[in-house]
Formats: structure tokens, C-alpha cells, sequence
């Protein structure tokens, strides 16, 4: 059971562009949403993370958009540049006894 | 200093063989995990341990056993190896179970 869909599976933009990446959950009991970038070879590490009790966060060049009524959430990488070519995970959890569940992915290629 | 450290790094070996992978975190969290991401990248919780407590087994097959001696380390013990169980295992820690995971460098695991 998928409980965290995450769109589209690769994406490829250009250097200046801005890439968006988007997650739906299932459970409406998670309350913790992060965000993992991961470069080959290398384990995840936490990008950005949001909570339900605001729509919008920006760390960056990164902003997570979130929709509570439709439990979906965002990643948008204002200005991509090529090192920001990764894969990015987002995933859904919480202290409420949610276990942090990641969606499938999406393979990030920022050209030059 | 590394947070969470896994080791080894690669790991190749035969069928029917018994391996281990061991980690070690230094960020005096309270909850370890282990992680298994499969060749589309998909990452997948197996175990998650807190203060010593086993909390999460999903349905792994129990040739898989984690052991920790101690609130530092989680050890993932696979006996009697099959070709399936050629992945990536991602070790990983965090203050609060379901919140901010930080994440090791990954053990690549081949299975020949």
C-alpha cells in the first residue's frame, strides 16, 4: 500500500528553470512532510520539511506548498541550477506514532 | 564527524551466504532505522528500533534480523542470502520517531 504518491517519476528543465514536484498522502494523521534530495552514491538528506499549520515554507531556493483539504504538498527549486540535479524524495510522517513514509521519487536533471 | 555510519560500503556475496551491515549514529537519538531502496529507487522502512524496542518489523522475511546493543548502533543481519536482496540498505536515525531522519551513506549489497 502506497500511502505517499509522488509525481512525476523524472523531470528534466533547464538551468534557470523552475522545477516542481508534487506528493499526495492518504493518511490524514501524519503531520510532519519532508522533503530528501539525494545525489548517486549518497544517502538521502533532509532538504526542507513543513507542518500542517502553514501553506507555505522557503528555505532558499526551495519552497514547499502545502494543501491540507487536498493533502498534497510541493517542492518548487526557484532558479535550478545543474548541481541541483538529484533524486528528491518526499515523505510523510509525524510524532502521532506515523512511521516517516517516502513517495517514489523523482530523478531531477537540471541542464545547462 | 560522520552522524550515521554504516559500514561497509559495498558488500558483494554469494547465495546462501550470511552477511551483516553495521551502524552507528552519534546524534544520541533515540530511534534507528533501516531502510531498503530497490533498483528504482523506491525506499522502503524494514525495521525501526527506539530505545532498544523493536516498534516497526514490516513484512520482511525473517531471514532479515536487526540487533542492537545499544542505543547507538543498529546492526541488520541477513542470513541464508537470495538474489532478491541485492539493494541499497540505508541505516538512519532520529530524535523522534516519524520526524527528521538523517540518513548514512548507504551499503550496496550485490547478491551473485
Amino acid at each position: 500500500q502506497q500511502q505517499v504518491k509522488q509525481s512525476p517519476q523524472s523531470l528534466i528543465v533547464q538551468k534557470g528553470g523552475i522545477p516542481i514536484i508534487n506528493c499526495a498522502y492518504e493518511n490524514t494523521a501524519f503531520d510532519y512532510f519532508p522533503w530528501y534530495q539525494q545525489f548517486p552514491g549518497k544517502g538521502p538528506a533532509l532538504l526542507i520539511a513543513i507542518r500542517p499549520d502553514v501553506s507555505e515554507k522557503k528555505e532558499g531556493r526551495f519552497t514547499i506548498s502545502f494543501n491540507k483539504s487536498a493533502k498534497q504538498f510541493s517542492l518548487h527549486i526557484m532558479d535550478s541550477q545543474p548541481g541541483d540535479s538529484a533524486t528528491y524524495f518526499c515523505a510523510a510522517g509525524g510524532n502521532a506514532g506515523n512511521m516517516l513514509t517516502f513517495g517514489g521519487g523523482t530523478r531531477l536533471m537540471v541542464k545547462p | 564527524d560522520t552522524a550515521v555510519s554504516q559500514t561497509p560500503k559495498y558488500l558483494v556475496t554469494q547465495m546462501g551466504n550470511d552477511k551483516s551491515i553495521k551502524c552507528e549514529q552519534n546524534l544520541g537519538h533515540d530511534t534507528m532505522y533501516w531502510y531498503k531502496q530497490d533498483s528504482k529507487k523506491f525506499l522502503k522502512i524494514m525495521f525501526s528500533y527506539n530505545n532498544k524496542e523493536l516498534i516497526i518489523n514490516e513484512t520482511v522475511p525473517n531471514r532479515f534480523s536487526p540487533k542492537s546493543p545499544d542505543k547507538a548502533h543498529l546492526n541488520l543481519h541477513i542470513n541464508s542470502l537470495e538474489l532478491g536482496d541485492s539493494a541499497v540498505y540505508f541505516c538512519a536515525s532520529s530524535q523522534v520517531w516519524g520526524t527528521e531522519a538523517f540518513f548514512g551513506q548507504g551499503t550496496r549489497l550485490t547478491v551473485v
